[in-house]
């Protein structure tokens, strides 16, 4: 299928090494960030969340770091694997928004892991 | 089904064609989105269900474009007219309750010649 990659900045790791995917979010009234995984030709896949009132949470071989001083995101995968490859984004929304609780997605990163 | 499912997968249209794009939301999920997605871009919101009522149509670029789920559950995106700008992967969401985990479905990618 089409890559949703294009134009989208790329990390290249070695398969077992770890990835740290960076993201900035913009609204300081977020709080609560969500990573999507999107394969070529499939619909973003949820991994991992967090609210505003942590600053990490782990997940199995993910860890989701967030500094909200500087409003900040990071994703980490531990031994990266060629599953992995994707484009990965992050999404904001407040958590209780009203009614709407839309998600906003930041530029995408795309991981190509290298085996 | 077990997931959110849409169709077409793939629409072609010609310049000021109509074209209507479905969503089938998980059973019982109460809310469903509708995001557009350009290529090499993040999805971008266009407008929000619970349930039967649309309660934010913000997103919608412009007023070729439409949605409704008139029972709560199957969701149509109609664009009418079509334009070139209009060509993306339109994506659609759902959660089982109001600020849930959303689901998305594997797009409609729409080609507008």
């Amino acid at each position: 299928g089409e890559s949703v990659g294009l134009h989208l900045p790329t990390l290249s790791v070695q398969e077992g090494d770890n990835s740290i995917i960076n993201c900035a979010y913009s609204n300081s009234a977020s709080d609560y960030f969500i990573w999507y995984k999107q394969e070529s030709g499939k619909g973003p896949q949820f991994i991992i969340d967090i609210r505003s009132n942590m600053d990490k949470r782990q997940g199995q071989r993910v860890t989701v770091l967030l500094n909200k001083t500087v409003k900040h995101l990071s994703l980490q995968i531990a031994a990266t694997q060629p599953g992995d490859s994707a484009v990965y984004f992050c999404a904001e929304t407040p958590l209780y928004g009203g009614a709407t609780n839309k998600l906003i997605f930041g530029t995408g990163t795309l991981l190509a892991v290298q085996p | 089904g077990a997931g959110v499912s849409q169709s077409p997968r793939y629409k072609v249209a010609k310049r000021g064609q109509d074209v209507a794009l479905r969503c089938d939301p998980i059973s019982g999920h109460v809310s469903l989105f509708w995001y557009q997605q350009a290529l090499g871009q993040g999805p971008e919101f266009l407008t929000y269900f619970q349930n039967e009522a649309q309660l934010d149509k913000s997103g919608l670029p412009s007023d070729r474009f439409f949605a409704e789920r008139p029972e709560g559950s199957v969701s149509t995106l109609k664009i009418q007219r079509t334009q070139q700008e209009d060509s993306a992967v339109y994506l659609c969401a759902s959660s089982l309750a109001v600020g849930g985990e959303a689901f998305f479905g594997q797009g409609t990618r729409l080609t507008v010649v």
